[in-house]
């Protein structure tokens, strides 16, 4: 099974900060990476496909990027509503998720 | 606009059976693989469950595989899942979920409950 490791699993940060997330994987998942966004009590929110692909709906300071085993999700400018935790997932062999990072209030 | 609507969840003890539902909307149901996905209070994600189109194969986790089983009507719109032989490690919101044109996981149910507990 394919490993996911996300980093940091605890993100203090301000509003209008720029925050990168990191997801590694234990092997080559060919871009087949998602980011999810997840607040308390909702069901988890599509924000990036296949490692740069935007969402419909989703703002602009949302990205990705990445190849191999290595990807990022960056948030260009924080709003308040960006809060929450976020999960990355491949889906290139035996769909497997990162264990999230928790994005709080500085 | 995609609608995916859980039930079934509850309390039951260890050992025992619970059939979760999700009722799919706003889409042609009978086109789209379906899955369930699954979090423990306070964890992370863990995929559960996938059936493809017409219901002919299905895939499981070793954490599930043999105790619990997807299905699917499609004249009903409808995906289940039989949970079999329950145990307190799965406890957690489960949810359904569908692919979008180009990936999976691209729209979630809101979830359902389920705690196993004496």
């Amino acid at each position: 099974d394919i490993q996911m490791t996300q980093s940091p699993s605890l993100l203090s940060a301000s509003v209008g900060d720029r925050v990168t997330i990191n997801c590694k994987a234990s092997q080559n998942i060919n871009k087949y990476l998602n980011w999810y966004q997840q607040k308390l009590g909702e069901a988890p929110k599509l924000l990036i496909y296949n490692t740069n692909n935007l969402q419909t709906g989703i703002p602009s300071r949302f990205s990705g990027s990445g190849s191999g085993t290595d990807y990022t999700l960056t948030i260009s400018s924080l709003q308040p509503e960006d809060f929450g935790t976020y999960f990355c997932f491949q889906h290139n062999s035996w769909d497997t998720f990162g264990a999230g990072t928790k994005l709080e209030l500085k | 606009e995609v609608q995916l609507v859980e039930t079934g969840g509850g309390l039951v003890q260890p050992g025992r059976s619970l059939k979760l539902s999700c009722v799919a909307s706003g889409f042609t149901f009978s086109s789209y693989w379906m899955y369930w996905i699954r979090q423990a209070p306070g964890k992370g994600l863990e995929w559960v469950s996938s059936i493809n189109t017409d219901g002919g194969s299905t895939y499981y986790p070793d954490s599930v595989k043999g105790r619990f089983t997807i299905s699917r009507d499609n004249a009903e719109n409808t995906v289940y899942l039989q949970m079999n032989s329950l145990r307190s490690e799965d406890t957690a919101t489960y949810y359904c979920a569908k692919d979008g044109i180009l990936t999976r996981f691209a729209y979630w149910g809101q979830g359902t409950l389920v705690t196993v507990s004496s």
